[in-house]
């Protein structure tokens, strides 16, 4: 199975300043249609999780425009560029290239 | 509103069996390959198995191949899980997904 691994696990953010994630996986998400296939998810506290942004850099409807994500290949980082309150919760990347699909292990947000 | 809405779940002894389902709407059901992906208590995110639109295939990830079956029924817009041989290690809530849209979830906990 293609491992995914995220750092750091814990992320401790001053309001309004910026947040990044990495994710890593052991083989390269480039898929024969040209396109990479990694997602990342935000799950709130005592929410289901959704999913903020698709094959690398595509944000999801509804996903505010300080997100973004970047990535090629391996290696892959969630950015917020202003964090918010709302912010808070487990971010998780997940990889669509292989089966079967498999989730790094969360980083989790929390205000300072 | 699209919107996906599990139940089925519930308190299940070691080796006995329970299925989900998943009711779909807001968008053409039979268009969609769907997911389950379940949430132990406390962890992170595993993807459990995977149909596509028409049903004709389906992967499983290894911890409940030949015990779990996915299905759908497209005339009753409706996704399923049949969830056999339980093992505590099957305790989770467990999410219906649409590509990027996920259900609430329902508990399965396997317990004597």
């Amino acid at each position: 199975d293609v491992v995914m691994t995220q750092s750091p696990l814990s992320l401790p953010v001053t309001l309004g300043q910026p947040a990044s994630i990495s994710c890593r996986s052991n083989q390269s998400l480039l898929y024969s249609d040209g396109n990479t296939y990694l997602n990342w998810f935000q799950q709130r506290p005592g929410q289901s999780p959704r999913r903020l942004i698709y094959q690398v850099s595509n944000r999801d409807s509804g996903v505010p425009d300080r997100f973004s994500g970047s990535g090629s290949g391996t290696d892959f980082t969630l950015k917020i560029s202003r964090v918010e309150a709302e912010d808070v919760g487990v971010y998780y990347c997940m990889q669509g290239a292989y089966w079967p699909r498999t989730f790094g292990q969360g980083t989790k947000v929390e205000i300072k | 509103e699209v919107q996906l809405l599990e139940s089925g779940g519930g308190l299940v002894q070691p080796g006995g069996s329970l299925r989900l389902s998943c009711v779909a709407s807001g968008f053409t059901f039979s268009n969609y390959a769907m997911t389950w992906v379940r949430q132990a208590p406390g962890k992170g995110l595993q993807w459990v198995s995977v149909i596509t639109d028409s049903g004709g295939s389906t992967k499983y990830a290894d911890s409940v191949k030949g015990r779990f079956t996915i299905s759908r029924d497209n005339s009753k817009n409706t996704l399923y899980l049949q969830m056999n041989s339980l093992r505590a290690e099957d305790t989770a809530v467990y999410y219906c997904v649409k590509a990027g849209l996920w259900g609430q979830g329902t508990l399965v906990t396997v317990s004597s």
